[in-house]
């Protein structure tokens, strides 16, 4: 009963690849997120969605495409995959009008652009 | 994004009491102190968070400084599980932006 799922956990790739990675929530939320934490630990925020419309884009290249089938589901297509591409990407949610607007984070897929 | 500053690093013994701190002097009116924590190889969790008064919870206390200028996450009693990087984070509750802004974080380690 994963709150917060994603696929895949690991994924290498070469460079110039098409790669997606999938996210899924089970908690009812309306809001999600992706995050990227690179190697030295910085976590920034890339996307977010709510109820599926895209509500934050932060200077992310547009190799970079977030896609909300449903409220449940955000996943990220990365184009032409590239070196600097590599890190570890989170997936979030939470629910909007929740005063704590707390986000559950999913457990993380580590990409390795080679 | 207000800024935080907290220390790079702490270190504790197991069922010993940690104060972490936070600096936040440049605080608006509607900043949320909120307080997570990244255990190694997993996605961060959310810990605590507080406007004015100081909070409890299972996990922890936050006590909030009188002119909110500083904010101190304390771990009651250490645990081994409790090593994580912890983040304190200010949130603008009343600007519609829902994201969280990580700065470096304090990486706690908890000696047995």
């Amino acid at each position: 009963d994963t709150a917060v799922s994603q696929t895949p956990k690991y994924l290498v790739t070469q460079m110039g690849n098409d790669k997606s990675i999938k996210c899924e929530q089970n908690l009812g939320h309306d809001t999600m997120y992706w995050y990227k934490q690179d190697s030295k630990k910085f976590l920034k925020i890339m996307f977010s969605y709510n109820n599926k419309e895209l509500i934050i884009n932060e200077t992310v290249p547009n190799r970079f495409s977030p896609k909300s089938p449903d409220k449940a589901h955000l996943n990220l297509h990365i184009n032409s995959l590239e070196l600097g591409d590599s890190a570890v990407y989170f997936c979030a949610s939470s629910h909007w009008q929740d005063s704590n607007n707390e986000q559950f984070f999913g457990p993380g897929t580590r990409l390795t652009v080679l | 994004d207000a800024k935080t500053t907290q220390p790079n690093s702490m270190e504790s013994n197991e069922e010993e009491p940690v104060h972490l701190p936070c600096n936040h002097s440049t605080i608006s009116g509607t900043d949320y102190i909120h307080w997570y924590r990244q255990l190694p190889s997993q996605g961060p969790e959310y810990v605590i968070h507080g406007l004015t008064s100081n909070v409890n919870n299972r996990m922890a206390s936050l006590a909030i400084a009188e002119d909110r200028k500083s904010s101190t996450l304390i771990l009651h009693r250490a645990t081994l599980r409790d090593a994580a990087v912890y983040y304190c984070i200010l949130r603008d509750e009343g600007g519609g932006s829902e994201k969280l802004v990580f700065g470096k974080g304090t990486k706690l380690t908890v000696n047995p």
